[in-house]
Order: structure tokens, then C-alpha cells, then sequence
């Protein structure tokens, strides 16, 4: 099995651009989170999916993001507008039971 | 207080030396412990659960403590290679059949040759 995985690996972007970030979760796993870590708030849940379904949004900032699991095996997370501020690594984690398996992230910078 | 607090450290230990993290949580309901660990500018992998009755693995020692709401992570004969941040995470909603996770924000710890 190939793992989670997260695409693009690297992004730099300009403030006020779209930003789409997309995941893969491993095949078989019913429960999908995007997570944001920064060396100041540390690891932060952004949505969980259980089964494509939103189960809690909470920890998503702000409307300017988004999330989608259209199926089994893709979800996306969208930021737009993009702000300075957003700047992270954001990575996905899929689980069929407790053990959370990540993705390798996303490295977000905007400028 | 915070739902799950660690000392971020840096913990500097040479090597062979044994070292020991503690992990607080606020939800005394919470009945599912990890510690993962994080290399720089990696993903966090899980290391090991903690289980009620205390979990070893190798070198690798977890422990429970329910009175005082907090778990451990004991490391003996410290390799080089043991040099990571590790994440504790602590079962957000027990009992709701959910598997959200609450991880502090990791003790990072370095062994020096």
C-alpha cells in the first residue's frame, strides 16, 4: 500500500490566491482528517470526515476554507482567499480504527 | 487547562541514557492514549498506544496514569537515531465512537553522541 497521499508537497502562492490541497487517503480507511501544525499552535484539527461525510468543521478557521470528500478516495481542502497567516504544513491522516496513518503534508507558504 | 499539555522541551541526553516524557490531559472521560513520533519536516507516525495496564515496546515503555490524568513515555539506552518530537494524543470524544484525536504539541528531544 502506497500510504496517504498528499499532493502538491510544496506550495507558494501570493496572497489573495486560491490554494486546493488534495489527499488521498489508503484504501479501506472510513475516516479522513486535515490537520494544520505551526510551531505556535503546534498539531490542529481542521475537519473530519467519517465515510465522506463531515462530522465536525469545528476547527476550521475561517469561511475562506473548505473541504470536500466527493468519494472514498479523494478529498480536498481549499483555501481562497489565501492569507500570509495560513502559512503551514497540513497534513492529512486517514484511520480505519484509532491509529491515525498521515500523509507526508503539504508545505503552504503565502506570500 | 489545556486539553493535552507536554513539555516541548528540547531534552538533550546522551547516548545510552534513559529519558522520560510526561503528557497531561483535561478530560478525565478520555479513554484513548498514543504517543506518535515526529521527525523534522516529516509526517507524525504512531509510535505506541497506551494501554491501561502500562505498554512496552523494546526499549520503549508507556504508561497510564488515570488519578493524575497523565500519560508517560519512558525511553531506556537512548540511540542517536531516538531524536524526534514526540506527540502525545489523547481521544477527543470517548464514548461517541469517533476517532478524533487532541495532540500536544510534542516534547522534542535530542541525543548527543
Amino acid at each position: 500500500d502506497a500510504g496517504v497521499i498528499q499532493s502538491p508537497r510544496h506550495e507558494v502562492t501570493e496572497m489573495g490566491q486560491e490554494v486546493t490541497l488534495r489527499c488521498k487517503p489508503i484504501s479501506g480507511h472510513n475516516s479522513l482528517f486535515w490537520y494544520r501544525q505551526t510551531m505556535m499552535r503546534g498539531l490542529e484539527l481542521l475537519i473530519y470526515f467519517n465515510n465522506n461525510v463531515p462530522i465536525d468543521d469545528s476547527g476550521m478557521p475561517e469561511d475562506r476554507f473548505s473541504a470536500k470528500m466527493p468519494n472514498a478516495s479523494f478529498s480536498t481542502l481549499k483555501i481562497q482567499p489565501s492569507e500570509p497567516r495560513d502559512s503551514a504544513v497540513y497534513f492529512c491522516a486517514s484511520t480505519i480504527k484509532e491509529t491515525q496513518y498521515f500523509g507526508p503534508g503539504t508545505r503552504l507558504l503565502v506570500l | 487547562r489545556k486539553e493535552v499539555e507536554q513539555d516541548p522541551g528540547p531534552f538533550n541526553v546522551p547516548e545510552g541514557a534513559t529519558v522520560a516524557f510526561n503528557c497531561t490531559y483535561s478530560n478525565s472521560a478520555s479513554q484513548s492514549f498514543f504517543w506518535y513520533r515526529q521527525d523534522c519536516r516529516k509526517e507524525p507516525k504512531l509510535l505506541m498506544s497506551v494501554y491501561s495496564s502500562g505498554n512496552e515496546d523494546g526499549r520503549f515503555t508507556a504508561q497510564l496514569n488515570r488519578a493524575s490524568q497523565y500519560i508517560s513515555l519512558l525511553i531506556r539506552d537512548s540511540k542517536l537515531s531516538d531524536s524526534a518530537t514526540y506527540l502525545c494524543a489523547v481521544n477527543k470524544r470517548p464514548g461517541a465512537g469517533s476517532y478524533q484525536l487532541t495532540f500536544g504539541k510534542g516534547t522534542k528531544l535530542s541525543v548527543i553522541p
